[in-house]
């Protein structure tokens, strides 16, 4: 099945560190293709702050950083900053849809 | 700098066709491996990717909504153009125009985004 599940939603302290999860299967992220992290604050566009599992764009701070093993991607944010109260989502491609997929997002709290 | 700028109504009858127009700057669709879409978001809900057409015409549409879509290039005019037929409630949505980063017509991520339409479909 062509799905990609992240937890509904996650917080943590300011300075404390968070993971968000995102799992897929064999038709994406087992096919190989890129796990991609998109942020989204309230009333604006997403905004890709990671791309190819580890790659940070430029002007994304190192406090953000990915992981990846077999069909399950992690975004890992630490230093927690109140400014990072966002929704994320994860991103790849399924060879099944031959198309993209979104995960259907992980609301950060910052307490 | 890339910049993708969508335009179109803001209100759409059921039945209607919805068409919307991507002008964007700072690329060109003739490049190898350049590649435009879109993406809607429903309010509350995550992303959903509709469609790509790429540097050399090849066009990809989500299956789901595959028989409803067409996007279009006009790569001298710098345009991609979208049409979403038989519009209902359901398609209500910010709908975005995208830049894909990759180097096929398959795989990569969308690394510009326009600031996004958002139509609503009510009579």
């Amino acid at each position: 099945q062509s799905v990609v599940t992240q937890p509904p939603a996650v917080s943590g302290a300011p300075g404390q560190t968070v993971i968000i999860s995102c799992t897929g299967s064999s038709s994406n992220f087992g096919a190989r293709y890129g796990v991609h992290w998109y942020q989204q604050l309230p009333g604006t566009a997403p905004k890709i702050v990671l791309y190819g599992d580890i790659n940070r764009p430029s002007g994304i701070p190192d406090r953000f950083s990915g992981s990846r093993s077999g069909t399950s991607a992690s975004l890992v944010i630490t230093g927690l900053q109140a400014e990072d109260e966002a929704d994320y989502y994860c991103q790849t491609y399924d060879i099944r849809l031959s198309g993209w997929l979104f995960g259907g997002g992980t609301r950060l709290t910052v307490l | 700098q890339i910049t993708l700028k969508e335009s179109g109504p803001t209100l759409v009858e059921p039945t209607q066709t919805l068409t919307l127009t991507c002008l964007f700057s700072g690329f060109s669709l003739t490049t190898s491996g350049a590649g435009v879409g879109w993406i809607r978001q429903p309010p509350g809900e995550a992303p959903e990717w509709l469609a790509v057409i790429f540097w050399n015409d090849i066009k990809r549409y989500s299956p789901s909504l595959k028989s409803r879509l067409t996007i279009t290039k006009d790569t001298s005019r710098y345009q991609v153009v979208l049409t979403l037929t038989n519009m209902g409630p359901a398609d209500t949505a910010t709908y975005y125009c995208v830049h894909r980063l990759g180097d096929s017509s398959t795989g990569g991520h969308f690394d510009f985004w326009g600031q996004g339409s958002l139509v609503t479909v009510s009579s």
